[in-house]
């Protein structure tokens, strides 16, 4: 069965600290994404972004950066000195290839980040 | 290019009414899907499909059903609302071409009472 586990339910810092959001994930296929959505207040949910089980490079986006360790099944992300307007729930999911071929989609159930000023 | 919207954005049902949600893509995506939101739930896949003619049940399906008989659309139904349906609904739709990234619609707001 495939699972996504985000533990931490929610996470309070102030303003221009450092903050990593956790994401296990358990799978049995070879090929798959992981993604990680955000939801701010408003309620629209927003890609960050996409990665793929062939693709173990880290990445960074301005105060975003993300660690993808398939050893340890876990895709952690991390907000450099946070804001205010990073206020939000993050949600990580997954999806994979399976023998029919379809694609559903995983997700965690949350973590919701207030940023205090 | 309006991406994924969701008709209607509120609805207010009463326990045994009946009412159908749109959601309609121009991306020409093949797979599309019902998600719901329940604080502390994270989203859950009610149904999905792959295609045009096609659907398939997710994780909580009872009580709703699906259409897609255009690609570009698929409607989800609920026969018989139960206060249980009091949720937040997403639409979201994704392709090989879009590297299966989700877009998501802007998501229906439905209170049964």
């Amino acid at each position: 069965a495939q699972k996504v586990t985000q533990a931490q339910t929610e996470i309070s810092v102030v303003e221009k600290e450092d903050v990593t959001l956790d994401c296990v994930y358990e799978t049995r296929d070879t090929t798959y994404y992981l993604f990680w959505y955000k939801q701010p207040p408003s309620g629209e949910l927003v890609f960050l972004i996409r990665r793929n089980s062939f693709d173990e490079q880290n990445e960074i986006s301005g105060r975003y950066s993300w660690n993808f360790q398939k050893s340890t099944s876990s895709f952690n992300f991390t907000i450099t000195a946070s804001q205010v307007v990073d206020s939000a729930v993050y949600f990580c999911a997954l999806t994979s290839t399976r023998t029919s071929g379809t694609y559903k989609y995983i997700f965690g159930t949350g973590t919701r980040l207030k940023v205090l000023a | 290019n309006a991406g994924v919207t969701q008709t209607p954005k509120f609805r207010v049902l009463k326990t045994g009414q009946s009412m159908t949600l749109l959601c309609a893509q121009d991306m020409n995506h093949e797979y599309m899907y019902w998600y719901r939101q329940d604080p502390g739930m994270g989203l859950r896949l009610i149904h999905y499909s792959v295609g045009e003619g096609t659907t398939a049940k997710g994780e909580v399906p009872d009580g709703y059903n699906v259409s897609r008989l255009k690609k570009q659309n698929f409607l989800l139904g609920l026969e018989s609302a139960a206060p249980s349906q009091t949720s937040v609904y997403f639409c979201a739709s994704s392709s090989y071409s879009s590297s299966y990234e989700q877009y998501f619609g802007p998501g229906t707001r439905l209170t049964v009472t």
